[in-house]
């Protein structure tokens, strides 16, 4: 089993939509979350990181850590065609600074 | 710009031959990491710099790959013999002391023939 499990998709939504990307964890030593966003052939861009567990906003982005259920998700609202992408999460614990990623979501929005 | 610069973009080599890639972390950062990612794939841990010293490395790191920081700035990742396994996106990654979120490069891609 994977430290990190992420549901490749694709996922289609239509434009506007609220989009929920989801990762589980096993190891309860986790303690830094992160989502990164990558285009086909291009390098991850950090979105979103937070510390333990709760929930952080930016813009359209919403982070939530479920630490109790080993559950990470972030939220779109209003999704656009531009967010199409693959969504990467990436967590490590304290005392480390080795990040595991999960496979990656690739999410299409349809204009 | 002042991101992770990543040198060359598209390495094509033959197999056999060595190759080294070159990474510049943002300006100030003290931790370097460097990843690998194949296709439909996340990013892979292969090692990490706080400085100039290498704390972690990766089992997946063979004998065959090497990489440095002298005087903790930039870092290269050689490849010795390539094999046709290696062929993959290499990425970079920096982050500070305050902030220990990473930022990556735009990566090298590794083609082996």
């Amino acid at each position: 089993q994977k430290e990190v499990e992420q549901d490749p998709g694709p996922l289609s939504v239509p434009e506007g939509a609220i989009v929920s990307l989801n990762c589980t964890y096993s190891n309860s030593a986790f303690q830094y979350f992160m989502w990164y966003r990558q285009y086909s052939r291009k390098g991850p861009e950090l979105l979103m990181y937070t510390y333990s567990s709760g929930n952080k906003e930016d813009g359209r982005f919403t982070a939530q850590v479920d630490k109790s259920s080993k559950y990470i998700s972030l939220f779109i609202r209003d999704s656009q065609p531009s967010d199409s992408a693959t969504y990467l999460c990436a967590m490590r614990g304290t005392g480390t600074y080795k990040y595991i990623f999960g496979t990656g979501t690739r999410l299409k929005v349809l204009a | 710009d002042t991101g992770v610069s990543q040198n060359p973009r598209h390495k094509i080599t033959k197999r056999g031959q060595n190759v080294t890639f070159r990474c510049d972390p943002i300006s100030e950062h003290n931790r370097l990491y460097w990843y690998r990612q194949t296709l439909g794939q996340g990013p892979e841990f292969l090692t990490y710099f706080q400085n100039e010293a290498q704390l972690e490395k990766s089992r997946l790191l063979s004998d065959r790959f090497s990489a440095e920081r002298p005087k903790g700035s930039f870092s290269t990742l050689e490849i010795q013999r390539t094999e046709q396994g290696d062929s993959a996106m290499y990425l970079c990654a920096s982050s500070g002391t305050t902030h220990t979120e990473a930022f990556f490069g735009q990566g090298t891609r590794l083609t082996v023939v």
